[in-house]
């Protein structure tokens, strides 16, 4: 059974980097699409970006100048990284994985994990 | 960037009544690429419907998608008390971002 953990610190200060990690079990990164979605409180959900095991990235234009995807095959992980955060970036952050047999829809995610700005 | 609206916001009925939810993108989109999520307070989305109207694993057949082009909509034939929660259509085409829906809530009546 494919399971997704994130981790990372819950509070981040204004103006830094907000890193996350996300631990894959039951099944290698060494495949499948890796996603990051984040869902402020009370709101929406908005999909950040994707990292490919062949290397491939591609992110939400409104956040590109500031995010970073990127994948360990050797720990079976992968990672955000959000720079420059505001209080606009609370969000609760979700991992999940991308299956293009079915046309990337997401069937495995992370519980997902509360990250709030403040000084 | 594909801007899908969903409709109605909120709707109240009653178990074992039928639900009807519509998402509607602003540009024609393959119907491969449309996908529904439900989600619980407090939880990740869960996977309904992908491909527009393939059910994933475990959902049962209570919930169907149908849809083309721009208008998509998902259907469950009689709720049950599990079923009130909020649901999101999401998009991933060839160009990012892989947009959602603003959701819809199925509440009790």
């Amino acid at each position: 059974q494919v399971q997704l953990q994130e981790s990372g610190p819950g509070l981040v200060k204004p103006s830094e980097t907000l890193s996350l990690t996300c631990t894959v079990s039951g099944g290698p990164i060494s495949s499948y699409y890796w996603i990051w979605i984040r869902q402020p409180p009370g709101k929406g959900l908005e999909w950040i970006g994707y990292f490919h095991y062949s290397g491939t990235t591609n992110y939400n234009p409104s956040l590109k100048s500031r995010v970073s995807i990127s994948g360990d095959t050797s720990k079976n992980q992968f990672s955000l990284k959000l720079s420059s955060v505001t209080a606009a970036d609370k969000a609760v952050y979700f991992c999940a994985r991308g299956d293009a047999l079915t046309g990337m829809a997401l069937e495995y995610w992370g519980q997902g994990t509360l990250v709030t700005v403040s000084s | 960037e594909i801007v899908l609206t969903q409709s109605p916001g909120t709707l109240s009925l009653s178990p074992g009544e039928r639900a009807t939810l519509s998402c509607r993108a602003s540009q024609s989109i393959s119907s491969t690429y449309l996908a529904w999520y439900q989600q619980k307070p407090g939880q990740a989305p869960r996977l309904l419907i992908y491909g527009a109207s393939s059910r994933a694993t475990g959902i049962p057949d209570r919930f169907s998608g149908s849809g083309s082009g721009t208008d998509f909509t998902l259907t469950i034939s009689r709720l049950e008390p599990e079923d009130f929660a909020i649901y999101y259509c999401q998009q991933y085409g060839s160009s990012p971002p892989w947009t959602f829906g603003q959701g819809t809530k199925v509440e009790i009546k």
